[in-house]
This record gives structure tokens, sequence and C-alpha cells, in this order.
């Protein structure tokens, strides 16, 4: 079955700076690659997803990179803001929807 | 329109129990999923339900199982509750692709 990397696990940055998040996959028929945020005590919230027919995606300070040959796919977040502090899911799932398959989350903490 | 429902909110079980937990999804929604979801191991897919036929199944024992009813709803069992299994399960309802999530409930089992 599908199974999904992400790394770090937790990520400190100063306001103002980038973070990047990885995750691989290691089911090529995976062909929809969506990523989460989860505040505190909050439910998961859909941030920006991609299919596979897409290299990248782009929406405002949020950016996905998906690279299918090596089965793995990035989170780019510009200008953060403390606002921007919760953990982070990735997920891969094929027929795109189905059988989402979730990274254990990065915990990432934009400090004032 | 709502978003997912999910009840109850919280839970406290024995050890040996069962417990059913509920989740009304968005109207015209047809999947929904189960997740549990704990501190060490993130969201782990449990079932998706469509159109009431599991579609998709975890790796999780038998001691648990759901059903979804013509309306969508859909209901998951955990039958003899063991420590481990307190966690906060949510369930998400989707149409497309995007999976909208309910609230959760947070079971404890003691």
């Amino acid at each position: 079955g599908e199974n999904v990397e992400q790394h770090p696990s937790t990520l400190s940055v100063q306001e103002g700076d980038s973070a990047v998040i990885k995750c691989t996959y290691s089911d090529s028929a995976s062909n929809y690659f969506p990523w989460y945020k989860q505040e505190l005590g909050k439910r998961p919230q859909l941030i920006i997803d991609i299919r596979s027919n897409v290299g990248e995606k782009k929406d405002q300070r949020i950016a996905v990179t998906l690279n299918k040959t090596a089965k793995h796919f990035s989170l780019h977040i510009t200008e953060t803001q403390p606002e921007d502090s919760a953990v982070y899911f990735c997920a891969a799932s094929f027929n795109y929807g189905q059988n989402f398959v979730f990274g254990p989350g990065t915990r990432l903490s934009v400090l004032p | 329109k709502a978003g997912v429902t999910q009840t109850p909110r919280y839970l406290i079980k024995t050890r040996g129990q069962q417990v059913t937990l509920s989740c009304s999804p968005i109207s015209g929604h047809r999947s929904v999923s189960w997740y549990q979801q704990t501190p060490g191991q993130g969201l782990q897919f449990l079932f998706e339900y469509f159109s009431e036929t599991q579609r998709n199944k975890g790796n999780f024992p038998g001691r648990f199982s759901g059903r979804q009813f013509s309306n969508s709803r859909s209901e998951m069992n955990v039958s003899t509750l063991e420590l481990g299994d307190s966690a906060l399960y949510l369930c998400a309802s989707r149409f497309n692709t995007e999976a909208f999530f309910g609230q959760g409930t947070r079971l404890t089992v003691v």
C-alpha cells in the first residue's frame, strides 16, 4: 500500500522567513496530493493541493511542487507569519481523492 | 451549508466496552472517511464509505467497523475497547477531491 514520509517533524522559523516541508510517497499510482493545516484544537483544513499532471501550483504565499519521477512533493511558505504556526500534513491518494494516506505531520512554529 | 458534524465530541469509556461514533457529512457528499489521530501516529486511515459501501479499509483490527446509511451519515463502531484506542477520531466527507473534516470525537478509554 501507499506510504508517505514527511520531513522535518518540527520546524521553527523567524517571522518573514520561508518554510519548506517535504514529503515522499511510494505508490506511483497516487495522483492527488493535498496539504492540510491543523491549528491547535481545530480540524485539519485544506490549504493547497496538486494533481499529478501539474508540476507546481501557487496560491499567494504558499506553493506546492511535485516531482513524479522522484515521487516527492514539497510545500513552500514564504513570508511566514505567526498565524502560520500549526501542524501541516501532506497526503497522497489515488483516483483523485480516494484513500488518503497522510504523512506524520510537521509542527511549524513561526517565531515573532 | 452546514459542515461535517461529529457526535459526541467527547467520550469516556472503560476497557472492554464498545462505542459508536456518528458523522453527518456535508449535504450532497457521498464519501465519508474515518481517521484515527494520535500524537505519535498522526492521521491513520480507518475506512472510507461511498453510497453505503465500504470502498477502502486501512490496517486496523476487526474491532473497528463502520457503516453508512442511505442519507450518507456514517457510524463507526469499536468493540472490546483497549487503552490504546484512546484518540481523536475524525471523519471527513468529500464530493470531489477535497476532504472536509469534522471537529472529531475525542475518545478516552480508562
